[in-house]
């Protein structure tokens, strides 16, 4: 199976702009969606398709991707905006379907 | 709302079975496929099986491949993860996601809460 690779950690001065990358072949055929995890919380989901939040996601979170990059992007963030942030996406590689998540990426507000 | 709600977790010794539940409420659970995904202490997420929406596809982590069944009851809106020869580093929070699908581009919108598996002895 591939792999995702995201930053271990970030941090980010209140009300600044910050940018989570993850990297990894199966992103040359598959777009990634985002997911935030505070702790002892379940996953919720950020961003998905390219650039497209869920109801009740502040557009100040972003999406973008290039090659074999995908980024999460914070404009502007928010104490509340710490958390832990996976990347996710179809796995490429094998012949059966699978998924793939990223390493995560702990964004600290400072 | 829309809610999944997993069940089934516990403490079971190394080699033994557990089977999970995630009941679905608030929506057409026979339209969607469904996943489960598990997070160990401590560590990121890991993506464990896939069912189609109706149930005619179940694909697995090469992880669990081979030791851990997924399935659903439409009737019932339940999925279910029978796990057997279970190890220690199947110990984590299992969580059971809901896929969608946006313009070609699938994703998981809907989380439960988890149900913890702790394999020990």
């Amino acid at each position: 199976s591939s792999e995702l690779t995201q930053d271990p950690a970030v941090s980010v001065a209140l009300g600044q702009t910050v940018r989570i990358t993850c990297q990894g072949d199966s992103l040359r055929s598959y777009h990634a969606s985002w997911y935030q995890q505070k702790p002892g919380q379940a996953p919720v989901l950020v961003i998905y398709a390219k650039n497209n939040r869920p109801s009740g996601i502040p557009d100040r979170f972003s999406g973008s991707s290039s090659g074999n990059t995908a980024s999460l992007t914070i404009t502007g963030a928010q104490a509340e905006d710490e958390a832990d942030y996976y990347c996710n996406s179809r796995d490429s590689s094998g012949n059966l379907l699978s998924y793939v998540f990223g390493t995560g990426t702990k964004v600290t507000v400072l | 709302q829309v809610q999944l709600v997993e069940s089934g977790g516990g403490v079971v010794q190394p080699g033994r079975s557990l089977r999970l539940s995630c009941a679905a409420s608030k929506f057409t659970f026979s339209r969607y496929a469904m996943h489960w995904v598990r997070q160990a202490p401590g560590k990121g997420l890991e993506w464990v099986a896939v069912v189609s929406d109706d149930g005619s596809n179940k694909y697995y982590a090469d992880s669990v491949k081979g030791r851990f069944t997924i399935s659903r009851d439409n009737a019932k809106n339940t999925q279910y993860l029978q796990m057997n020869s279970l190890r220690a580093e199947d110990t984590a929070v299992y969580y059971c996601a809901r896929e969608a699908w946006s313009g070609g581009y699938n994703y998981m919108d809907v989380w439960g809460k988890g149900t913890t598996v702790t394999v020990s002895s």
